[in-house]
């Protein structure tokens, strides 16, 4: 099977650079996903890493560590827009999601 | 290009009933995913379909099912309800082409069950 884990929830202050930790087992690996959701809206795709390293899009970077089953989000750079849900998957046709990371940004 | 489009978006139902749900892939896209998503399981994969085949599947009984056509569009069913079904349905589409696995989710369908 595959589990990811996530932490539940976390709070950082408007400005301030958030990392969302994911450590995941699977008996077949392709690649670390992540994803966002805003409460009532529908999981939006973040990035990918099937590497390992560090991938960067704009104030969001992803890492991946192969070796030791972890990777995490980056979010820098917080803004208000950015409270929601972050998930993070593995899979390509059948996805398993971590159990979600409430980000909460306060002013 | 058109996102992906669930109907209904609301659906209140009786435990027992039954329920069909419906999802528009974006064009091009052959794999349609669905996932459930509740408070207190998260997201779960319920099933894959590629060219009108259930390629995928989750842990979900039997009273799950689903199907595709040669449009790519996807219907779910979900027969006998029961109070724990209620959930948001979710539909993916994918872009085989990629390699990335981005899913492109619908808006959903909030099922209630009472």
């Amino acid at each position: 099977g595959q589990s990811l884990e996530q932490p539940s929830e976390v709070t950082a202050v408007e400005g301030a650079i958030v990392q969302i930790n994911c450590t995941y087992q699977t008996s077949g690996f392709y690649g670390l996903s992540w994803y966002q959701q805003h409460d009532g809206g529908a999981p939006t795709f973040l990035s990918y890493n099937a590497l390992d390293g560090l991938e960067e899009t704009g104030r969001f970077s992803s890492f991946l560590s192969r070796s030791d089953s972890y990777g995490y989000l980056l979010l820098q750079e917080l803004q208000m827009k950015d409270s929601a849900s972050y998930f993070c998957a593995v899979g390509y046709q059948k996805v398993t999601f971590g159990t979600g990371t409430k980000l909460q940004v306060i002013p | 290009k058109a996102g992906v489009t669930q109907t209904p978006r609301y659906l209140i139902k009786t435990r027992g009933q039954q329920v069909t749900l419906s999802c528009s892939p974006i064009s091009g896209h052959r794999s349609v995913s669905w996932y459930q998503q509740t408070p207190g399981q998260g997201l779960q994969f319920l099933f894959e379909y590629f060219s009108e085949t259930q390629r995928n599947k989750g842990n979900f009984p039997g009273r799950f099912s689903g199907r595709q056509f040669s449009n790519s569009r996807s219907e779910m069913n979900v027969s006998t309800l029961e109070l724990g079904d209620s959930a948001l349905y979710l539909c993916a589409s994918l872009d085989s082409g990629t390699g990335s696995g981005e899913q492109y989710f619908g808006p959903g369908t909030r099922l209630t069950v009472t």
